[in-house]
């Protein structure tokens, strides 16, 4: 059975640019979670999707956006690209809303110069 | 948001147990506790869960105390490939997670 597969694995972007991260998960998942790890603020949740409605979002600005298609695949996108958004960018997906176990791709490197 | 409390490291021994322990101040009644491990280079890996009872899979064993406060993660014989960060979440309906800081398990061999 194929895991959460993200891709890119890996990105370069210069500041103001904007990018889109996507995210394929397990067959038969329908939730999708969005999380941002960097070593001083661990991870942390960015949003969750299910049956292509945003369900739960964290505490990032309007720039962070994402949505979720009809086979539940998810793309995340950031605009106007900051420095500070550099991170490890890693995408969750599980079998129901709820308090299911999720299941981890191992995430998009995103560097912004 | 639910915050969980661990170590910020441990250490062991190889083929030794590891109770890898966690505090869950503002757990409620229907949240579940999940653990969650990640290795280096790679997005982190479910490892068990559970409610009230103590917990056992092929990876590892939950414990879960009484009021559900804290809980323990035991590694029954740590071995060289369980080194990593180890997270403790309490997992709620809406799914709003919060991973902490974790506990960064070394492995002596």
């Amino acid at each position: 059975k194929a895991g959460v597969t993200q891709t890119p694995r890996y990105l370069i972007k210069t500041r103001g640019q904007q990018v889109t991260l996507s995210c394929s998960p397990i067959s038969g998942h329908r939730s999708v979670s969005w999380y941002q790890q960097t070593p001083g603020q661990g991870l942390q949740f960015l949003f969750e999707y299910f049956s292509e409605t945003q369900r739960n979002k964290g505490n990032f600005p309007g720039r962070f956006s994402g949505r979720q298609f009809s086979n539940s695949r998810s793309e995340m996108n950031v605009s106007t690209l900051e420095l500070g958004d550099s991170a490890l960018y890693l995408c969750a997906s599980s079998l129901e809303q709820g308090r299911q176990p999720q299941h981890f791709g191992d995430g998009t490197r995103l560097s912004i110069l | 948001d639910a915050k969980t409390t661990q170590p910020n490291s441990m250490e062991s021994n190889e083929e030794e147990p590891v109770h890898l322990p966690c505090n869950h101040s503002t757990i409620s009644g229907t949240d579940y506790i999940h653990w969650y491990r990640q290795l280096p280079s790679q997005g982190p890996e479910y490892v068990i869960h559970g409610l009230t009872s103590n917990v056992n899979n092929r990876m590892a064993s939950l414990a879960i105390a009484e009021d559900r406060k804290s809980s323990t993660l035991i590694l029954h014989r740590a071995t060289l490939r369980d080194a990593a960060v180890y997270y403790c979440i309490e997992a709620r309906g809406y799914q709003k997670v919060t991973f902490g800081t974790g506990t960064k398990l070394q492995v002596i061999p």
